[in-house]
């Protein structure tokens, strides 16, 4: 069963445009939650992450959207470069249970020229 | 320089036939944990620790062993590897939970 789901799967966006990635979760007891980026041959490295007291956190061209109510956060990527290329996890942590992450299955993103 | 660090990086190896593999880190961390990536499923962690002797089980501990006997060190046994965790494996660190995890490089690993 899956913690975090993420969608979509893969994304393809001109440079310059908006790339939205969309996670859910069920668990209430989740308090913090990263997105993080990876490129091929690499460790996954934080890009940003929220706590469950704002709605919003933004960094440069990175924002974390968070509903509570709902259940759900996303990762908007402002005027999108090929170099943003790569893929993308958002993850999910309770802090009453020391160190557990549950991770989303992670969106694959291509920003073509 | 900051850092997590795997050995070994890439490893082919036969069911049954047990294996260690490392993970070091030099940020003084208490939190350190055991992730595999498998395309399609994300990352999903199998083991972390809050600090020495103690660990605990993620989502996916079947299969695996882990020791914290060092601050630094957690190394991930498979003590009988079977096919099914042909998979890349990453260590991360982190100085307490609810704060940036460093991942490493990752392990590559094919068991035939």
């Amino acid at each position: 069963q899956q913690q975090v789901k993420q969608s979509p799967q893969s994304l393809i966006v001109q440079k310059g445009g908006i790339s939205i990635i969309n996670c859910a979760y069920e668990n209430t007891a989740f308090d913090y939650f990263p997105w993080y980026q990876q490129f091929p041959g690499k460790g996954p490295a934080l890009l940003i992450a929220i706590r469950p007291d704002v709605s919003e956190k933004k960094e440069g061209r990175f924002t974390i959207s968070f509903n509570k109510s709902a259940k759900q956060f996303s990762l908007h990527i402002m005027d999108s470069q090929p170099g943003d290329s790569a893929t993308y996890f958002c993850a999910a942590s309770p802090s009453n249970t020391g160190n557990q992450f549950y991770f989303g299955t992670g969106t694959s993103l291509t920003v073509i020229p | 320089e900051a850092q997590v660090t795997q050995n070994p990086r890439y490893l082919i190896t036969v069911t049954g036939k047990k294996l260690t593999v490392t993970c070091s880190q030099n940020m003084n961390h208490e939190y350190m944990s055991w992730y595999r990536q498998d395309p399609g499923l994300g990352l999903r962690q199998i083991y972390y620790s809050m600090n020495v002797e103690a660990t605990d089980k993620g989502d996916v501990p079947e299969g695996y062993k882990v020791s914290r006997k060092e601050k630094r060190n957690f190394p991930l046994i498979l003590e009988s590897p079977s096919p099914n965790q042909t998979s890349l494996y990453f260590c991360a660190s982190s100085s307490q939970q609810g704060y940036t995890q460093y991942f490493g490089p990752g392990t590559r690993l094919t068991v035939l």
